[in-house]
C-alpha cells in the first residue's frame, strides 16, 4: 500500500480557500486517491475520490497532476464547521483495506 | 436507512474481562471492517470481512476475534481485555463496485483498567 505524507496541521480564516497537499510518491498504476474527513468523536466520512486530473463535487475539489505523485484537496470558502482532521488515502481499485495516516488537522479561525 | 450502527457507545472493562462490540449495517453491503483509533493517530485495520462466512486479519488482529454469520452484523470480540486495547473502535461497511466509499459507524470508546 502506498504511503502518504501530509501536513500535521493547518490554520485558516473563515471564508478562505484551503488547499491540503498529500504526497504519495509510490502510488501504483491502479491506485485511487481518496480523502476522508473526521470530526471529533465521529467516524471518518468520505469526501472525494479521484484517479487523475481534477474531480469536483458539492463539497470539495481534488487536483491530481499527471505524474500522480501528489494530490491537493481544495475546500472552497471554509467555515468553522470545516474544522476537522482530513485524511489522504491511496488504495487499489476494488481494495477495501484502507490505510490511514495521522491526517491533517485543519483549524478554521473566525 | 440507519447506516452503520455500533453498540455500546462507551464501555469500561477490567483487565482480563471479555466483551463483544456490536456492529450492524442496513445497506446490504458485502464488505465490513473494524478499525481502532488511538489518541492523535489514524485508524488501524483490525479485521475485515468480504461477505457472510468470510473474515480475514488486518494490520492489528491480535487479541480480537470476529465472525460474520449474516450480511448485516459483524461483531468484534475482545477475548481477554488489556490496557493496550483502550481505544476508540470504528466499524465500517461498503458495497462492492463503485468508488469503494466506506461508511463508518459512530464508534465505541473502550477503556480497559
Amino acid at each position: 500500500l502506498a504511503k502518504t505524507t501530509q501536513p500535521i496541521s493547518m490554520d485558516s480564516y473563515e471564508g478562505q480557500e484551503v488547499n491540503i497537499t498529500c504526497s504519495h510518491n509510490n502510488i501504483a498504476t491502479n491506485d485511487y486517491i481518496t480523502w476522508y474527513q473526521q470530526f471529533p468523536s465521529q467516524g471518518p466520512r468520505f469526501i472525494i475520490q479521484g484517479y487523475k486530473t481534477k474531480v469536483t463535487n458539492e463539497v470539495a475539489s481534488l487536483f491530481i497532476p499527471a505524474d500522480r505523485k501528489s494530490s491537493t484537496l481544495s475546500l472552497p470558502r471554509v467555515s468553522l464547521s470545516d474544522t476537522a482532521v482530513y485524511y489522504c488515502l491511496v488504495s487499489g481499485a476494488g481494495s477495501y483495506q484502507l490505510t490511514f495516516g495521522k491526517g491533517t488537522k485543519l483549524s478554521v479561525i473566525p | 436507512n440507519a447506516g452503520v450502527t455500533q453498540t455500546p457507545k462507551f464501555q469500561v472493562l477490567k483487565t482480563g474481562q471479555s466483551m463483544t462490540l456490536q456492529c450492524a449495517q442496513d445497506m446490504n453491503h458485502e464488505y465490513m471492517s473494524w478499525y481502532r483509533q488511538d489518541p492523535g493517530m489514524g485508524l488501524r485495520l483490525i479485521h475485515y470481512s468480504v461477505g457472510a462466512g468470510i473474515t480475514d486479519q488486518g494490520e492489528v488482529p491480535n487479541g480480537y476475534n470476529v465472525s460474520r454469520s449474516t450480511t448485516e452484523d459483524f461483531p468484534l470480540r475482545l477475548l481477554s481485555a488489556a490496557p493496550s486495547q483502550t481505544s476508540v473502535y470504528f466499524c465500517a461497511s461498503t458495497g462492492t463496485g463503485g468508488d469503494g466509499e466506506q461508511f463508518f459507524g459512530p464508534g465505541t470508546r473502550l477503556t480497559v483498567l
